[in-house]
């Protein structure tokens, strides 16, 4: 099992839709999750960051941590073309740890 | 501020010869961290340093070694290259301040190709 794991998709929506990107990761002791955005042939590019249970939002983007069910999520609203893109989600233990991260979901929105 | 800069951006090497990467941290980050990509797949952590000292090493062979000097900037160094060494290399910067809440900020990464 992977430590964190992510559909590779291609996740395809039409411009204007709400886009739901999935994560679960297997190491209970994690304690940060991050979501990073990768255009083809760039480097990871940070979104977002999450620690605690719940919501958190931040313009077109909300991410969602459940501890509980070790589940990670990213909604993108009002997609748009410039959201294609590979969405990489990670996690670490805190402090001065590595990430690990799945292997990214490519996501296609539709003009 | 700057962000995280690395050179070169892109290099070709044949196998079995050495390759070096350098990465420079965000101004004020103590911390770097070193990633591999293949395509298709998330990066891989290698190497982490924090004030000069190596505080993680991931699960790659010896013939990768990396060293923080005194400005905080970094070297990646690859030995013996080998065809699957063929990767965009990340370097990460991150901030001392809130240890608990470490974020890592990526520099645009050396893309290797391996002959």
């Amino acid at each position: 099992q992977k430590e964190v794991e992510q559909n590779s998709g291609p996740l395809s929506v039409p411009e204007g839709a709400i886009a739901s990107l999935n994560c679960t990761y297997s190491d209970r002791g994690s304690q940060s999750f991050f979501w990073y955005r990768q255009y083809s042939g760039k480097s990871p590019e940070l979104i977002m960051s999450i620690y605690s249970n719940g919501d958190k939002e931040d313009g077109r983007f909300t991410a969602q941590l459940n501890k509980a069910s070790q589940y990670v999520s990213l909604l993108i609203r009002d997609s748009q073309p410039s959201d294609s893109a590979t969405y990489l989600c990670a996690s670490t233990r805190g402090g001065f740890q590595k990430l690990v991260f799945g292997t990214g979901t490519r996501l296609l929105v539709s003009p | 501020d700057a962000g995280v800069t690395q050179s070169p951006t892109h290099l070709i090497k044949t196998r079995g010869q050495h390759v070096t990467l350098r990465c420079s941290p965000i101004s004020g980050h103590k911390s770097v961290s070193w990633y591999q990509q293949v395509l298709g797949q998330g990066p891989q952590f290698i190497f982490q340093y924090y004030e000069k000292e190596e505080r993680g090493r991931g699960n790659f062979p010896d013939r990768f070694s990396a060293r923080q000097f005194p400005n905080y900037s970094s070297e990646l160094n690859v030995n013996a290259l080998l065809l699957g060494d063929s990767a965009l290399y990340l370097c990460a910067s991150s901030s001392v301040r809130d240890r608990g809440r470490e974020t890592q900020y990526f520099g645009p990464g050396t893309r290797l190709l391996v002959l």
